[in-house]
């Protein structure tokens, strides 16, 4: 079962200009994470944001928070050809006898030179 | 610190065979995952463990797909028979514990092809 969407699905922009990518969700979460996939590295953790915390920062990253809209930003500041991948929120959720990670389809993020 | 390590990489079979993928995890860490990942979605998680326990297995189609964590460390995920639409990436991840504020650590996946 899909619990977050990223919007937009696919994003291209200038290298150096600002990437906003939104993540919805459906049901109450303890905590949202953020995951960046690319050809080089695969899947690879970013940031964890708990429910009682509004904004959070790590190096040119920046992610948001709303749990009262269920909705969740990741903002990449000044962005780098290098920053081209796809991003994945993922929210927690409860399965069969324990907490799982849930995830979304994804925004294909690309940085033009 | 060593990552996860998958094997193989990449692999092609024809539907109706059958096909087994390993998974070792970081040292020490006690929850491993394996995800199906289809092309231009997210990852799906298939089965959870808790060392040697199974802990989620919700998602995981029993009827084709099996797995086993033997001593609490590596893993292997089977399918058989494989059907057309099981063409996918396969990735395993582990963490130190569980749930959902565990930070989870992904291998490189092995990409499976079913022709």
């Amino acid at each position: 079962s899909q619990q977050g969407e990223e919007d937009p699905q696919a994003l291209s922009i200038q290298e150096g200009e600002n990437a906003t990518m939104n993540c919805s969700y459906k049901t109450s979460i303890n905590n949202l994470q953020w995951y960046r996939q690319n050809s080089g590295r695969g899947l690879v953790h970013l940031i964890l944001i708990r429910s009682n915390e509004r904004e959070k920062h790590s190096g040119r990253l920046r992610v948001t928070l709303d749990t009262s809209k269920k909705s969740s930003s990741l903002l990449i500041t000044a962005s780098r050809a290098a920053d081209t991948a796809s991003y994945f929120c993922a929210t927690d959720a409860w399965g069969q006898g324990a907490q799982k990670l849930v995830f979304g389809q994804g925004t294909r993020l690309t940085i033009n030179p | 610190e060593a990552g996860v390590a998958q094997s193989p990489r990449y692999k092609i079979i024809e539907k109706r065979q059958s096909v087994a993928f390993w998974c070792n995890p970081i040292s020490g860490h006690a929850t491993l995952y394996w995800y199906q990942q289809i092309l231009g979605q997210g990852p799906k998680l298939l089965i959870q463990f808790q060392n040697n326990g199974v802990v989620d297995d919700s998602q995981l189609p029993k009827d084709r797909f099996s797995a086993e964590r033997l001593k609490g460390v590596d893993s292997t995920l089977k399918i058989q028979p494989a059907k057309l639409e099981d063409s996918a990436v396969y990735l395993c991840a582990s963490s130190l514990d569980a749930g959902g504020f565990a930070e989870q650590y992904f291998g490189p996946g092995t990409r499976l092809t079913v022709t």
